[in-house]
């Protein structure tokens, strides 16, 4: 009965290949996020989806894109994989991007570029 | 520009209290949250605020004042498992009129026995 759920949990690749990271939530919320930790522990925005829309795009490289085919369901695509896209990428889930109810995040991927 | 700042390690003894500083500087404020987060999982929600004033849950407190643009969280009866590290986030509204949780780099907790 998990809430967020993201694969794979570990992900371990060489430079310049493409990799997807999967994510899924069964709490019927309408908003969902993909975060980056780096190393540092920064946990800093990347993409925000309402409804399958698209609406926050921080700076982040065009390698890196993002799809939602429902609202349960936010991936995301990074190709041409470079050494500092390692990093641990969280999925998280509210109800309304800008209501008052709290980001549920998935168990993270950790991404390690060789 | 938005700045978060917090201390980054901090130490306690069990069955104590401690108190974990946040300040902030952000454009459009719209709400603080902290998160937990123990090593090699995900954060998970402990406390909002948005309003000026003490917000209780438990063992757990968290304090807002806008004016000051500081925050922090008070935690009781420290337990063992209380070990983490404490992000603080300020939810932001952008320009555009999209809402953005902004977080603080987070204080790893030690409780000692």
């Amino acid at each position: 009965d998990t809430a967020v759920s993201q694969t794979p949990k570990y992900l371990v690749t060489q430079m310049g290949n493409d990799k997807s990271i999967k994510c899924e939530q069964n709490l019927g919320h309408d908003t969902m996020y993909w975060y980056k930790q780096d190393s540092k522990k920064f946990l800093k925005i990347m993409f925000s989806y309402n409804n399958k829309e698209l609406i926050i795009n921080e700076t982040v490289p065009n390698r890196f894109s993002p799809k939602s085919p429902d609202k349960a369901h936010l991936n995301l695509h990074i190709n041409s994989l470079e050494l500092g896209d390692s990093a641990v990428y969280f999925c998280a889930s509210s109800q309304g991007g800008g209501a008052l109810n709290e980001q549920f995040f998935g168990p993270g991927t950790r991404l390690t570029v060789l | 520009g938005q700045n978060i700042d917090q201390p980054t390690e901090m130490t306690a003894t069990e069955g104590a209290i401690v108190q974990i500083n946040c300040t902030y500087q952000t454009s459009g404020f719209n709400g603080l949250f902290w998160y937990q987060q123990h090593a090699g999982e995900a954060p998970t929600f402990l406390s909002y605020n948005v309003l000026d004033g003490l917000e209780e849950k438990g063992r757990f407190s968290s304090f807002l004042s806008r004016s000051k643009g500081y925050s922090y969280l008070l935690l009781k009866e420290l337990q063992m498992k209380d070990s983490a590290s404490y992000l603080c986030a300020v939810r932001d509204i952008g320009e555009d009129s999209s809402y953005k949780l902004i977080f603080g780099s987070g204080t790893r907790l030690l409780v000692r026995p």
